[in-house]
Parts: C-alpha cells; sequence; structure tokens
C-alpha cells in the first residue's frame, strides 16, 4: 500500500514552452502534497507544500508564479513549470501524506526527469 | 533553524564490508529521524526510523540508532550487497499534531557504490 506514481517519468522541452508533472497517490487519499527538486549530487529542496483544495505554500525562494501546483483532489496533485528555461533542468520528486494512520509518514513518488533545451 | 549534516560520499565498499555512514543533525526540539534510500533513476523509500532517543532503527540488516548526546544517527550494516548500491539520506522532522509527519528536513545524502 501507499504507493505514490509520478508522469512523465521523464521529460524534454524547449526554453519557453511549460510543462506539467503530475503527482497520484495511488491506494490512499493524500490530505497533502509535497515537491522536492533535486539538483545532481545535492538533497532534495522542498519547493512546496499543498493540501487539498487550498492554495500550495511555497518556501522562500521559490516563484510561485513559475512552479504552479495545484492540489484539486485527494489524489492527484500537478506542477507546472512555465515559460521553462535550462536552468529548470532538475529532477522533480512528489510525496504525499494522507490522514490515516498507515500514511501519516511521506511516500515518495519515482520523479520526474525535466530537461529543458 | 534544524539541519542535517551527513558524511560526504562517494563511499565505495567491496561486497560483504562493513558500512558506516555519519549523520548528525541540530534540532531546537525532539525530532524523529530517519534514513531514507534512493535507487538509481527511482524516488526515495523510507528505509528505518526512530522516533526518540535510544530507539533503534532497523531494516535490510541496517540499523541505528537515536543518540541525543552526540545528537547523532548513524546508518550502520555489518555486510553490504551490490544490491545496496543506493544514495542514503538522513532526515528530521516532528510529528504534527494529531501524529502524521511534519516537513522533512534532508542531509545532502550520501552515494553508495559496492563492488563484488
Amino acid at each position: 500500500g501507499a504507493v505514490v506514481s509520478q508522469h512523465p517519468s521523464w521529460v524534454i522541452c524547449k526554453s519557453g514552452t511549460s510543462v506539467k508533472i503530475e503527482c497520484r497517490s495511488l491506494d490512499f487519499q493524500a490530505t497533502t502534497m509535497f515537491w522536492y527538486r533535486q539538483f545532481p549530487k545535492q538533497s532534495l529542496m522542498l519547493m512546496a507544500t499543498s493540501n487539498e483544495g487550498s492554495k500550495a505554500t511555497y518556501e522562500q525562494g521559490v516563484e510561485k508564479d513559475k512552479f504552479l501546483i495545484n492540489h484539486a483532489s485527494l489524489t492527484l496533485s500537478t506542477l507546472t513549470v512555465t515559460s521553462a528555461h535550462p536552468e529548470d533542468s532538475s529532477f522533480y520528486i512528489c510525496s504525499a501524506r494522507g490522514i490515516s494512520r498507515i500514511t501519516y509518514e511521506q511516500y515518495f513518488g519515482p520523479g520526474t526527469r525535466l530537461t529543458v533545451t | 533553524g534544524d539541519s542535517v549534516t551527513q558524511m560526504e560520499g562517494p563511499v565505495t565498499l567491496s561486497e560483504e564490508a562493513c558500512l558506516t555512514i555519519n549523520c548528525t543533525y541540530t534540532a531546537t526540539g525532539y525530532p524523529s529521524l530517519f534514513w531514507y534510500v534512493q535507487y538509481p533513476g527511482e524516488g526515495l523509500q523510507l528505509l528505518l526510523k526512530a522516533t526518540k532517543a535510544d530507539d533503534k532503527g532497523s531494516n535490510k540488516g541496517f540499523e541505528a540508532t537515536y543518540r541525543k548526546e552526540t545528537t547523532s544517527f548513524h546508518l550502520e550494516k555489518g555486510s553490504v550487497q551490490v544490491s545496496d548500491s543506493a544514495v542514503y539520506f538522513c532526515a528530521l522532522s516532528y510529528m504534527n499534531y494529531g501524529g502524521s509527519q511534519g516537513n522533512l528536513i534532508f542531509g545532502k545524502g550520501t552515494k553508495l557504490s559496492v563492488k563484488p
């Protein structure tokens, strides 16, 4: 149980375009979802936290207009990178947390590799 | 603020060697401590955890003990296998009111390569 999926697993887009990444909790209701960014050889940086039906809370230094997060249902959150630039190339990982005791902890998706050319 | 520091990698070991990955933390309160593992091309998986001082977390032959006096949570395994090759992250978080896990604070990760 407590499986989180991400789609796509990798994506290549041209500079200036937007790309959407989906994060789904497959077998539990995720009241909270987290979006992380992972740079090569570095740790995970929390970008934002979203609660279902509410606006996301962004960490300091993360541009909310560039990284649009939507958490419209208890099983789906999306991250849209708008007007992507090569410096947005990274590995994006989501995690989800539920409301039952077995889903109290964050469960991580497999990640999405974004390359902006 | 709170932080986690873990040893720089990469760590390269031969199969059946002993492993220790050091992790120390700075915390204003009494957090829970975690080790996560990230296999190549995958997301993070919880490896083990400890919620209070002197607790020992263990899983798949790995273990770590929550040492409040030294603010440490070192990861150990007596005999590593090639399949243990991965990046290991130490992390801390506080429990939210109601019991759910709060935001995680990660160390930078330590890459482990095990050679046959």
